[in-house]
């Protein structure tokens, strides 16, 4: 059983379209997060959500829109894409919302905008 | 503001060697967490260190946490090709679940 599901695997878009990636956890953590990996392989954080409430809101531009709609499902919208959004971007999730505690990650959604 | 520093960010040895990886902050963490990351996966969580001076060992791999909990190494004895990957450094604080991680250190193992 995967424990932290992504779709899609890859999505290839043009530069002004709207997409959204889907992120599910099984394990029945309370907390998930969004990061970005770069080509540099940087990963840094996006958002948090804990029992479906927002805890971290980095600056990242208000193009990009979380949703929870259930504390087991954390997904991410995006707006008007441009080049600079092209990186892999990982759900995660953590038990309860705290930085000793493992963080459970997605295999990643490898977007390219063109 | 990158917090976490790595180093070195590549490193390519032969199977059998030893090797060590640095993390390093001027900033205090009340936690520290090293992942592995394999091409097309994600992270996956290898230690947590939270004391200063923590050691902790799991098979072949040493984690130390520094005493001023503002650095910590990795250390691999005996390297093989199934250690090859991205090492990540992720240091955490005490109120918040938030993670700073490092650039990672990209090892290479050659049989």
């Amino acid at each position: 059983d995967t424990a932290v599901s992504q779709t899609p695997k890859y999505l290839v878009t043009q530069m002004g379209n709207d997409k959204s990636i889907k992120c599910e956890q099984n394990l029945g953590h309370d907390t998930m997060y969004w990061y970005k990996q770069d080509s540099k392989k940087f990963l840094k954080i996006m958002f948090s959500y804990n029992n479906k409430e927002l805890i971290i809101n980095e600056t990242v531009p208000n193009r990009f829109s979380p949703k929870s709609p259930d504390k087991a499902h954390l997904n991410l919208h995006i707006n008007s894409l441009e080049l600079g959004d092209s990186a892999v971007y990982f759900c995660a999730s953590s038990q309860v919302a705290g930085s000793y505690n493992e963080q459970f990650f997605g295999p990643g959604t490898r977007l390219t905008v063109l | 503001t990158q917090l976490l520093e790595q180093s070195p960010q590549f490193l390519s040895i032969q199977e059998g060697e030893n090797l060590t990886v640095y993390c390093n902050s001027s900033s205090v963490f009340s936690s520290l967490q090293w992942y592995r990351q394999e091409p097309g996966e994600g992270p996956v969580l290898l230690v947590t260190v939270v004391t200063g001076g923590e050691v902790k060992k799991l098979k072949r791999l040493t984690f130390q946490f520094g005493d001023a909990r503002k650095d910590s190494s990795l250390h691999i004895t005996a390297a093989q090709p199934g250690d090859t990957g991205l090492y990540l450094c992720a240091g955490g604080r005490t109120s918040g679940s938030r993670l700073t991680f490092g650039e990672g250190t990209q090892l290479t193992v050659n049989p």
